[in-house]
């Protein structure tokens, strides 16, 4: 079981912006971090808890290991407003973190 | 450019079948595992089915188990998923997605999705 913090949260453009996901057991490094927008299909932001997507922002990164990660926006900008969501990858079946949104 | 179109979704009733198609294109598809995730109105991610590059690996999620059956054509690049037995809480939008890497990967590319009703 995955849990995401928090479920939402407010920010402005150019705020450091921090969400968790925490597993119920060890996943040593198989996270994964996704965003969506409304009425799209989910994107691949960081995979392996760490390493980022081709693609994919430096602004956006990841950090953990076992059982806590987290994802970091460095300096929000307006096309990141979106929901995240983390995704463990350590065993099946695959699950999802509740999401958390971000909004203005 | 890698492609995954979803389609077959509609309004079905209760206890009513379905089966849901995912064409990809713009990479060798036989050599990829590939999944089926959903999404209920308003709600977040749930993981639904897993199937290996050859198709001899398969995993549900338990929601759908003994429900919906996985399966792939390699020689038409094609992705499926039959879903029997459906229940009102079996409706979202239905993505087919790409596992990166390996049989325990994220996935790297999504289709646009396809909407499932199941009232009546």
């Amino acid at each position: 079981q995955l849990t995401q913090s928090p479920s939402s949260l407010s920010a402005s453009v150019g705020d450091r912006v921090t969400i968790t996901c925490r597993a119920s057991q060890g996943l040593t490094s198989y996270l994964a971090w996704y965003q969506q927008k409304p009425g799209k299909a989910p994107k691949l932001l960081i995979y392996a808890a760490s390493t980022l997507q081709s693609g994919v922002p430096s602004r956006f990164s990841g950090s953990g290991s076992g059982t806590d990660f987290t994802l970091t926006i460095s300096s929000l900008q307006p096309e990141d407003f979106a929901t995240y969501y983390c995704q463990q990858l350590n065993n099946y079946p695959l699950t999802f973190g509740g999401g958390t949104k971000v909004e203005i | 450019e890698v492609q995954l179109v979803e389609s077959g979704g509609g309004l079905v009733q209760p206890g009513g079948s379905l089966r849901l198609s995912c064409a990809a294109s713009g990479f060798t598809f036989s050599t990829y595992y590939m999944n089926w995730v959903r999404q209920a109105p308003g709600k977040g991610l749930e993981w639904v089915s897993y199937i290996s590059s050859g198709g001899s690996t398969i995993y549900y999620a338990d929601s759908v188990k003994g429900r919906f059956t996985i399966s792939r054509d390699n020689a038409k690049s094609s992705l499926y998923l039959q879903m029997n037995s459906l229940r009102d809480d079996d409706t979202a939008v239905y993505y087919c997605a790409r596992a990166r890497s390996g049989s325990y990967s994220d996935f790297d590319y999504w289709g646009q999705g396809t909407l499932v009703i199941v009232s009546s």
